[in-house]
């Protein structure tokens, strides 16, 4: 079965310096990817996905992804923190030929501090 | 532009309870409907997704109830709660296989 792992459940940076979230997956066959931000007491927005086209992913404030087969991984960097980036952080995959069920399974997340 | 409604923000129930949370799309038509739980410093668990209408898959065995009265409208349930219930229920509704999921603002249930 497919699973993700975020390797580290708090990341704490300074102000400016670069955002580095991991995150890996497990799967036999490509899947979706998703990177997903929450703020405190808040839904989930969508920060950027992979879905076989592009390897390198932008997304929104800043953020992208590399997706790298020959490393099951999809890493979050920003390359200058803002104060505003300090949240939670999800990864997700849907696996490809799931049929219509869409589900999502999401790591266990990744909480980002920034330092003034 | 298609957007999710969710309430309440916030619920505070005795064990033993019953309980109603409803979820509502629009824009959209024939979306499939996720809820998932959020406990506190635990990743998010879906619990029930429906892709139509009567439609419910469960994925844990749990003390919830998930139903789909209508296209856009889904509706997470219990007869009686316990405390192991309370967390952040999330609804989230996607659109075609392999497409993101996009999420409700969240409810925080408290049982106590």
């Amino acid at each position: 079965a497919q699973s993700v792992t975020q390797l580290g459940s708090h990341v704490s940076v300074s102000e400016g310096a670069l955002v580095l979230l991991r995150c890996n997956y497990s799967s036999s066959v490509p899947p979706y990817l998703f990177w997903y931000v929450q703020y405190p007491n808040q839904g989930l927005q969508l920060l950027l996905k992979y879905t076989s086209a592009a390897t390198l992913v932008k997304g929104i404030n800043g953020f992208e992804a590399e997706f790298k087969k020959s490393e099951t991984s999809f890493h979050l960097t920003k390359p200058s923190a803002h104060m505003s980036d300090a949240a939670e952080y999800f990864c997700a995959v849907i696996l490809q030929g799931s049929g219509n069920t869409g589900k999502l399974i999401f790591g266990q997340g990744t909480t980002l501090q920034v330092k003034p | 532009s298609q957007t999710i409604h969710q309430w309440p923000a916030t619920l505070v129930q005795p064990v033993g309870s019953p309980l109603s949370l409803e979820c509502t799309v629009e824009g959209t038509s024939n979306p499939n409907l996720y809820w998932y739980r959020q406990a506190a410093g635990r990743g998010l668990q879906l619990l029930f997704y429906s892709v139509g209408i009567g439609q419910i898959s469960s994925e844990v065995p749990q003390n919830l109830s998930a139903s789909r009265p209508q296209d856009r409208q889904f509706i997470l349930s219990s007869k009686k709660l316990l405390l192991s219930d309370s967390g952040f229920y999330l609804c989230a509704w996607g659109s075609a296989a392999g497409s993101p999921l996009h999420f409700g603002n969240g409810t925080r249930l408290t049982v106590t």
